[in-house]
């Protein structure tokens, strides 16, 4: 167990929803990034937070967003969802930057 | 843009062989991870490798860093049904892109009797 807490574990919802999908770092670490997982882009940087402001960001999509809470929790809104958003969103956590990367069990969304 | 390239991506391979998967990236980096997923999991940190030259090992898994080549290899010894998995590379890009990894398309290990 990593430590990292996503929920939920699994989400079903039609296309041109909104989902929020949320991830409770391991206790400590200051650092929250997410990760799109699909088959064919594989593991794709989305955005970092650190201690609740946003850091970097990746290939994500202006119909996505994310937060980070003065609890460290974070959070990532979805909106207008296609087909093609289906996909295992990961959360990692690290204590600062530049460190090892601690994964939560994902977040399997499939819009249907 | 910092690419990741891994190969090969499909392995199957016979218990007790050996094998190597390679880590290619294209720029700059001194700091590379290795990661192991299972199929529907997490996943799980195998090894930091944090300078040229350096080398870990944990069981029949060894990693390796040449930050000159930009090349990372994985060798697998003497291989058990166990290791069938997922095996990701992830390059730490550096400050400007918050330390963010970018990985590999993975490298799928089938561990075959």
């Amino acid at each position: 167990d990593s430590g990292v807490t996503q929920t939920p574990k699994h989400l079903i919802t039609a296309t041109g929803q909104r989902v929020t999908l949320r991830c409770s770092p391991r206790s400590g670490d200051l650092s929250v990034y997410w990760y799109q997982q699909s088959l064919d882009q594989g593991l794709q940087f989305l955005i970092q937070y650190y201690n609740g402001e946003e850091r970097a960001k990746g290939n994500i999509l202006e119909r996505f967003s994310a937060q980070q809470f003065p609890d460290l929790h974070s959070e990532l809104n979805l909106s207008s969802l296609e087909l093609g958003d289906s996909a295992l969103y990961f959360c990692a956590s690290s204590v600062g930057t530049s460190l090892t990367l601690h994964f939560g069990n994902g977040t399997r969304l499939t819009v249907t | 843009e910092l690419k990741v390239e891994q190969n090969p991506l499909f392995l199957s391979m016979q218990e007790g062989k050996n094998y190597t998967i390679y880590c290619n990236y294209s720029t700059t980096s001194d700091r590379l991870y290795w990661y192991r997923q299972d199929p529907g999991k997490s996943l799980e940190s195998l090894f930091v490798l944090l300078s040229n030259g350096a080398v870990k090992q944990e069981g029949r898994l060894m990693a390796s860093l040449d930050t000159k080549a930009r090349l990372s290899t994985l060798h697998i010894t003497a291989a058990v049904h166990d290791l069938s998995a997922t095996y990701f590379c992830a390059v730490d890009p550096g400050p400007n892109s918050g330390y963010a990894l970018n990985f590999g398309k993975g490298t799928s290990l089938l561990v075959t009797p």
